[in-house]
């Protein structure tokens, strides 16, 4: 079957930096979503990698390793208002979207 | 300003009872989807439409039925043989389907609660 994993919740520490994992076993691979979602709201776009390495965005990067089936969500300087989920999506073969079930994001004062 | 809207926001219906979510879109979007979100889970697919007049199952359509009869507009209705309807439903559009990179636009979701 088709799978992909992140973590359930995290929690760091204003201006700090950190790193949301995704794993993903898929058949086939055509690409892979972030998407950040505030509480009962809607996901909003972050990135789009399909080929290895980092892509930087302001404070936000994302990195893919297509061998290790393995990618990130690099987050720095956090702020309050990152508090959120972030949603993991890989397109497969067949151009379908599986989403991994999201990591919810705490951030402290 | 463009966007996906999406009404009610929260929803209450008595079981056995069929109800309809809406969808409207002013992105001038080709392709619309309709998801599902519950907790601890990925998003899952219920239906799409490519074009207008034309809709695809999604991986869990049973107990779902939608229309497309306006490129603007892709209604959802939950009906009494959805047996586990309470959820977070949301709707998404694409303006390029076929090209894997194009991100979906998300509405803000409606919440369903069955009773």
């Amino acid at each position: 079957g088709q799978n992909i994993d992140q973590p359930t919740e995290m929690t760091a520490t204003e201006g700090a930096i950190v790193q949301i994992n995704c794993t993903y076993q898929t058949s086939g691979f055509n690409g892979l979503f972030w998407y950040q979602q505030h509480a009962g709201e809607a996901p909003t776009f972050l990135s789009y990698n399909v080929l290895d390495g980092l892509e930087e965005k302001g404070r936000f990067s994302s990195f893919l390793s297509r061998s290790k089936g393995y990618s990130y969500l690099l987050l720095k300087e956090l702020q309050m208002k990152d508090s959120a989920s972030y949603l993991c999506a890989v397109i497969d073969s067949n151009y379908q979207l599986i989403w991994g079930a999201g990591t919810k994001l705490i951030i402290k004062p | 300003d463009g966007g996906i809207t999406q009404s009610p926001k929260y929803l209450f219906r008595k079981e056995g009872q069929n109800v309809t979510l809406s969808c409207e879109q002013n992105l001038n979007h080709d392709a619309m989807y309709w998801y599902r979100q519950d907790p601890g889970q990925g998003l899952r697919l219920i239906y799409y439409s490519q074009i207008v007049n034309d809709f695809q199952k999604g991986d869990i359509a049973e107990g779902y039925s939608v229309s497309r009869e306006k490129k603007e507009s892709f209604p959802l209705t939950v009906t009494s043989a959805q047996k586990n309807p309470t959820a977070f439903y949301l709707c998404a559009s694409s303006n390029q389907p076929g090209q894997p990179s194009s991100p979906l636009h998300f509405g803000n979701g409606t919440r369903l609660t069955v009773t």
